[in-house]
């Protein structure tokens, strides 16, 4: 059971906004939205997380929509190190309840 | 800053051979995970521990057991491994479950 919805993939050119949808139709007022991201096998890196307000740190930025329905992660600056598999994920932050992946958005940044 | 070490990286094992895969993180977190990731697929949950001398089953548990050691070091062992437990493993924490979850580099295990 699926929570969250992304596109497959997405090309990006080097130095324009990457904005990456993230569907979570389903999602219930006490949980929240996170962005992992997973560079070439490596291990997941964290992003970003909100609950309803948008939220900026020094990686990007996540955008909400009103009815908390769909969001954006948005890198305003994308460079060839952005390239990676990105990870919408939506969870209670507490209890008992663990990060579940889904496949992600294989973002590609073109030179 | 070492964060979440896992070893080892790389092992190819015979069908029915055991082993254990070793996991240690250094920012004093509770909460320790065990994840696979297949080609193509997002991380499945394994196991985790919610703290010291607490663990728990995941999505896929079958064919895998894990000892949390002490608050630093959990383990997960393959008893007798199965082609299908070809995977990277992926181990992980996180000072609670309401906290960023930190991940590991990851472990290549092929089962032939």
């Amino acid at each position: 059971d699926a929570k969250t919805t992304q596109p497959p993939s997405m090309d990006c050119a080097e130095g324009r906004a990457a904005n990456l949808p993230c569907n979570h139709s389903t999602i219930s007022g006490n949980e929240y939205v996170y962005w992992y991201r997973q560079i070439h096998s490596q291990g997941p890196q964290y992003i970003i997380h909100g609950l309803k307000n948008n939220e900026t740190n020094e990686m990007a930025s996540l955008i909400i929509t009103e009815d908390r329905k769909s969001s954006t992660l948005i890198l305003p600056h994308a460079t060839l190190r952005d390239t990676a598999v990105y990870y919408c994920i939506v969870r209670v932050n507490f209890g008992n309840e663990k990060l579940t992946f889904g496949t992600g958005t294989r973002l590609t940044i073109i030179p | 800053n070492a964060g979440v070490t896992q070893t080892p990286k790389f092992q190819v094992l015979k069908t029915g051979q055991s082993m254990t895969l070793q996991c240690a993180q250094d920012m004093n977190h509770n909460s320790m995970y065990w994840y696979r990731q297949d080609p193509g697929m997002g991380l499945r949950l394994i196991y985790y521990s919610a703290s010291e001398g607490t663990t728990d089953k995941g999505e896929v548990p079958n064919g895998y057991n894990v000892s949390r050691l002490n608050k630093r070091e959990f383990s997960l062992r393959l008893e007798s491994a199965a082609p299908s437990q070809t995977s990277v493993y992926f181990c992980a924490s996180s000072e609670g479950f309401r906290n960023t979850i930190y991940f590991g580099e990851g472990s290549w295990l092929t089962v032939v």
